[in-house]
């Protein structure tokens, strides 16, 4: 069954500081990983798209890796903000593009 | 402009009643889709659009009826619905279907079904 995961389910850390993101899915074929921000009551926003071949991929202070061979992905962020307090959900779309995948969110709330 | 629009922002209805979500995009873009989202969770696929046919529906009631009538206007119709059915309703677009391609997200409408 196609499934991803995602952890920690909330994470709380102060201003300043870095986190990373966890996402473990089975989707198989796969075609790409994407990682969104949603703010309370907004609609997601996107915030990088992975391919099978790339490892790495940055959209400023947020940088996500894939390992395709272990069906792994994170999501590091770098010197967090108090706007970076939001849900961060990773969805994975197979090869035939009719299947999105979401994963259940972290919710992360950045204090000062 | 990578703006996708929706309206209206809330809406009450009664379960007896026919209402609808309407979203609009001038990016050109040829998917178009539909979740809805309950609160604390992530959003679940209802309907996908590509080319203004419907390419997906994922098993969603009858009492929501999609409409594609161009490339830049996607409708949700309403009908009977229940109180469960109550939720906020994304619309989001993408250059295409197939490969990654960014998909951008309206602010969504927010629905109460008494």
């Amino acid at each position: 069954k196609n499934q991803v995961e995602q952890s920690p389910q909330s994470l709380i850390i102060l201003e300043g500081k870095n986190c990373t993101l966890q996402c473990n899915y089975t989707v198989s074929p796969f075609s790409n990983l994407r990682w969104y921000k949603q703010d309370t009551g907004r609609g997601p926003v996107s915030l990088t798209i992975m391919t099978f071949s790339e490892n790495t991929k940055s959209n400023g202070r947020y940088t996500a890796t894939l390992d395709a061979d272990t069906k792994q992905s994170s999501l590091h962020i770098t010197a967090s903000q108090l706007s970076d307090s939001a849900s961060y959900i990773c969805v994975v779309i197979d090869n035939y593009g009719q299947n999105f995948v979401f994963g259940p969110g972290t919710r992360l709330s950045v204090l000062p | 402009d990578t703006e996708v629009t929706q309206t209206p922002k809330h809406l009450v209805m009664g379960m007896t009643n026919k209402k609808s979500l309407k979203c609009e995009q001038h990016m050109g873009h040829r998917a178009m889709y539909w979740y809805k989202q309950k609160a604390k969770k992530p959003p679940e696929l209802m309907f996908v659009y590509s080319y203004e046919k419907l390419s997906i529906n994922e098993s969603v009631p009858s009492r929501f009826s999609p409409e594609c009538p161009n490339s830049s206007l996607l409708n949700l119709h309403l009908h009977a619905l229940q109180p469960e059915d109550s939720a906020l309703y994304l619309c989001a677009s993408s250059q295409a279907l197939w490969g990654p391609d960014t998909q951008y997200f309206g602010p969504g409408t927010r629905l109460t079904v008494l």
